[in-house]
C-alpha cells in the first residue's frame, strides 16, 4: 500500500492566502521531507523534518508533524502565483532506505 | 551549473524497441535513484545505486537494467517496451543515501512514449 497520501488533491487558492495541504503515512519513520514539482520539472526539496521534530519553518513554509497520528501538514503563507506546482511528502520508513512519495496536491494560486 | 542531468528529454518509440536513458550528476553524492511518474504523477521508486552498488531494486519488470559505470552516472535501458511504459522517468541523487537524512536532487524527466 501507498506510503504518503496527501489531501486536498487540488488546492486553488487567491494570491495573498494561505494554502495547506496534508500527509499521511503508515509505517515509522526516520523523516519527513516536502517537494515541490513545476509542470513538466523534477522535484525540488523543500523542507526535512525529523521524527523528533514537531515543527519547523523555512521563509514562508512552516511544516508540522505528529508522529501519534503518522500525519504532517504544509503551510505555505502568503502565496504567490509562483508558488502553483504540485507538492509531495516522502517519507522513508525506519530501517530501510526507500523514499516512499505521496500521491501530491496540487496547488493553483490566482493572481 | 547543471546538478542532475538526463538525456534524453523526450522520447518516442514504438513498441518492441530497446531504448536507453541517461543520468549524470555532478554533486559528488554516492548515491543515484530512478523513479517513475505515471500519468497521476504518483512518483515510485524503480531502483538505487550507492557508490555503483546496487542497494535498492524494486519489483520492476527485469527489461528494465540499470547500469551505473561510476557513482556520476546512471543509466536506465529498457528491453522490449510496452504501451505501459510510457511515463516520464526521474533521475535523482543524494548524498549518501542512508536511512532517508538526506535531501534528494532530481534530474529534470524524460518523458516516454511508446506507441
Amino acid at each position: 500500500s501507498q506510503q504518503g497520501e496527501e489531501d486536498p488533491q487540488a488546492l486553488s487558492i487567491q494570491e495573498g492566502e494561505n494554502a495547506t495541504m496534508n500527509c499521511s503515512y503508515k509505517t515509522s519513520i526516520n523523516n519527513l521531507q516536502w517537494y515541490r514539482q513545476n509542470s513538466g520539472r523534477g522535484l525540488v526539496h523543500l523542507i526535512l523534518i525529523r521524527s523528533n521534530e514537531r515543527e519547523k519553518h523555512s521563509g514562508r513554509l512552516r511544516v508540522t508533524l505528529d508522529t501519534s497520528k503518522k500525519s504532517s501538514s504544509l503551510l505555505i503563507t502568503a502565496s504567490r502565483a509562483a508558488d502553483t506546482a504540485s507538492y509531495f511528502c516522502a517519507t522513508v520508513s525506519s530501517g530501510t532506505y526507500k523514499y516512499i512519495f505521496g500521491t501530491g496536491t496540487r496547488l493553483k494560486v490566482l493572481a | 551549473d547543471t546538478a542532475v542531468s538526463q538525456t534524453p528529454k523526450y522520447l518516442v518509440t514504438q513498441m518492441g524497441n530497446d531504448k536507453s536513458i541517461k543520468c549524470e550528476q555532478n554533486l559528488g553524492h554516492d548515491t543515484m535513484y530512478w523513479y517513475k511518474q505515471d500519468s497521476k504523477k504518483f512518483l515510485k521508486i524503480m531502483f538505487s545505486y550507492n557508490n555503483k552498488e546496487l542497494i535498492i531494486n524494486e519489483t520492476v519488470p527485469n527489461r528494465f537494467s540499470p547500469k551505473s559505470p561510476d557513482k556520476a552516472h546512471l543509466n536506465l535501458h529498457i528491453n522490449s517496451l510496452e504501451l505501459g511504459d510510457s511515463a516520464v522517468y526521474f533521475c535523482a541523487s543524494s548524498l549518501l543515501g542512508g536511512g532517508g537524512t538526506d535531501t534528494q536532487y532530481f534530474g529534470p524527466g524524460t518523458r516516454l512514449t511508446v506507441l
